[in-house]
């Protein structure tokens, strides 16, 4: 069974920095891109990076472009995302996801992970 | 920036047809892909490639793709459909989620 753990969320004030990780799983996590996805409280679903299995082709959304960098190990099956420079507006659950192939700009997400909450406050 | 927009909710009755729409510019040349998601639980996915169902999702839901529009089509709604759906897609290497819409079964 394909199993994705979040961990490192936590409550962090305004322009510090968070590095989440995701436990992969119950599958060949190195021949697979991922991403990770985050939901405001009560709002939807939003994009944030995704990496390809080798780590060769990166995407980042807009939003965080500049200020959060995934990367991974494949010796480890694990994901991660360094956010620095915080703002209120990161504020989410952030979620990882398994690609549908090696490459981070298509295909679906699945599954996800139970996430892990980031919560940017003074 | 790319833009997915759905409804904000539909309902619909027990064994009817419920049908959420995604709008896009030309989205039907690209694929669509539906999450649904429960109060407290994370997405899953419910169809991927436009309209392929995978492994552990009934038969009743259904999708198309095409001009602007993507649907999502559950037919014989029961009460365990009700949740947020979002659509998604991808434009320009970027991942682009609808805004959700919540589906309501009364």
């Amino acid at each position: 069974e394909v199993q994705l753990v979040e961990s490192g969320g936590g409550l962090v004030q305004p322009g510090r920095s968070l590095r989440l990780s995701c436990a992969a799983s119950g599958f060949a996590f190195a021949d697979y891109a991922m991403h990770w996805v985050r939901q405001a409280p009560g709002k939807g679903l939003e994009w944030v990076s995704g990496i390809s299995w080798n780590s060769g082709s990166i995407a980042y959304a807009e939003s965080v472009k500049g200020r959060f960098t995934i990367s991974r190990d494949n010796a480890k099956n694990s994901l991660y995302l360094q956010m620095n420079s915080l703002r209120a507006e990161d504020t989410a659950l952030y979620y990882c996801a398994k690609a549908q192939g090696q490459d981070p700009y298509s295909g679906k997400f699945d599954p996800w992970g139970q996430g892990t909450l980031v919560t940017v406050s003074s | 920036s790319y833009e997915l927009t759905q409804p904000p909710s539909v309902s619909v009755s027990p064994g009817q047809t419920a049908s959420i729409t995604c709008s896009g510019d030309k989205l039907g040349v690209k694929y669509a892909y539906w999450y649904q998601q429960k109060p407290g639980q994370s997405p899953v996915l419910v169809l991927y490639q436009d309209s392929k169902r995978p492994s552990g999702i009934p038969e009743r839901f259904s999708g198309s793709n095409s001009g602007n529009t993507a649907t999502l089509t559950i037919s014989g709604t029961q009460a365990m459909d009700e949740a947020d759906y979002y659509c998604q897609a991808w434009d320009s290497s970027t991942g682009v989620f609808g805004g959700g819409t919540k589906l309501t079964v009364l």
